[in-house]
C-alpha cells in the first residue's frame, strides 16, 4: 500500500552534534522523496530531495541518503542548532501526471542546549 | 515576498457552518494542493488542481468543495461543518515558474480551524 513511516517519532540531541532522522517507504516505484521540517505554528518548508537515480545528496549541513534496496530514507543534520528543532517530514512521490507526494507520521527532533 | 499564502491563519466556528479557505500562489505553479494535517501531524492530500482542472480528489467528502477560478487560486469551501473537521489545512504548489525542481511543493502557512 502508500506507506511512508519513520522510525523514530521523536529524538533529542545535544547542541552541535549530529542528528540522523530515518524514514521506511513502501512503493519500491517512487522515483522522487523530499524532506520538510516543520516548526510551530508554521507550514512545512522545503529541505532537500533527491531521486531515485542518487543515493546521496548533500545541501548546507544537511545530507540525504536514500538505499532503494531496502527502502530507506534518512536526513542527516550536522552540527546542530537550537532553530533545527522542529517535525521534520519525509515524503514520497506516487504517480506521474497527477502526482502526490504521501508523507510519513514526522520525527520531532529537539536541539538541547 | 510571499509565495503561498493562505486566509485567514486562524478559523473558528460552530458545527453546521460553511465556511471557505483561500490560497493564492506567486510563484507561476501550475499545480496546487490542499493537504489536511490532524492533531497527530499527519499529512494527507485531499485534492490537487491543474492549471484550474481538478487531477487529484481523494476520497474526501462532498462537503469539501475545492475552486479554481485561476491557476493561482485555489479555494476550499467546507459546508455543514462537524467536528471532525477541525484540523490544520495546509496550500500548497509546484511546477514551472521559478521552483528549481517540477516536483517539488511548496506549503503555505496553514489554516487552524476548529469546529465547535
Amino acid at each position: 500500500g502508500e506507506s511512508v513511516g519513520l522510525h523514530l517519532p521523536t529524538l533529542s540531541v545535544q547542541e552541535g552534534d549530529n542528528s540522523i532522522i530515518n524514514c521506511a517507504y513502501s512503493n519500491s516505484a517512487s522515483d522522487y522523496f523530499i524532506w520538510y521540517k516543520q516548526e510551530s505554528g508554521k507550514g512545512p518548508q522545503f529541505i532537500i530531495d533527491i531521486r531515485s537515480n542518487m543515493d546521496k545528496r548533500q545541501g548546507q549541513r544537511v545530507t540525504v541518503l536514500l538505499n532503494k534496496t531496502v527502502k530507506h530514507l534518512s536526513l542527516q543534520i550536522a552540527a546542530t542548532q537550537p532553530g533545527d528543532s522542529a517535525v521534520y517530514f519525509c515524503a514520497e512521490k506516487i504517480g506521474g501526471g497527477a502526482q502526490k507526494l504521501v508523507f510519513g507520521q514526522g520525527t520531532r527532533l529537539t536541539i538541547n542546549p | 515576498d510571499t509565495a503561498v499564502s493562505q486566509t485567514p491563519k486562524y478559523l473558528v466556528t460552530q458545527m453546521g457552518n460553511d465556511k471557505s479557505i483561500k490560497c493564492e500562489q506567486n510563484l507561476g505553479h501550475d499545480t496546487m494542493y490542499w493537504y489536511k494535517q490532524d492533531s497527530k501531524k499527519f499529512l494527507k492530500i485531499m485534492f490537487s488542481y491543474n492549471n484550474k482542472e481538478l487531477i487529484i480528489n481523494e476520497t474526501v467528502p462532498n462537503r469539501f468543495s475545492p475552486k479554481s477560478p485561476d491557476k493561482a487560486h485555489l479555494n476550499l469551501h467546507i459546508n455543514s461543518l462537524e467536528l471532525g473537521d477541525s484540523a490544520v489545512y495546509f496550500c500548497a504548489s509546484r511546477g514551472g515558474g521559478r521552483a528549481p525542481s517540477t516536483d517539488t511543493q511548496y506549503f503555505g502557512p496553514g489554516t487552524r480551524l476548529t469546529v465547535l
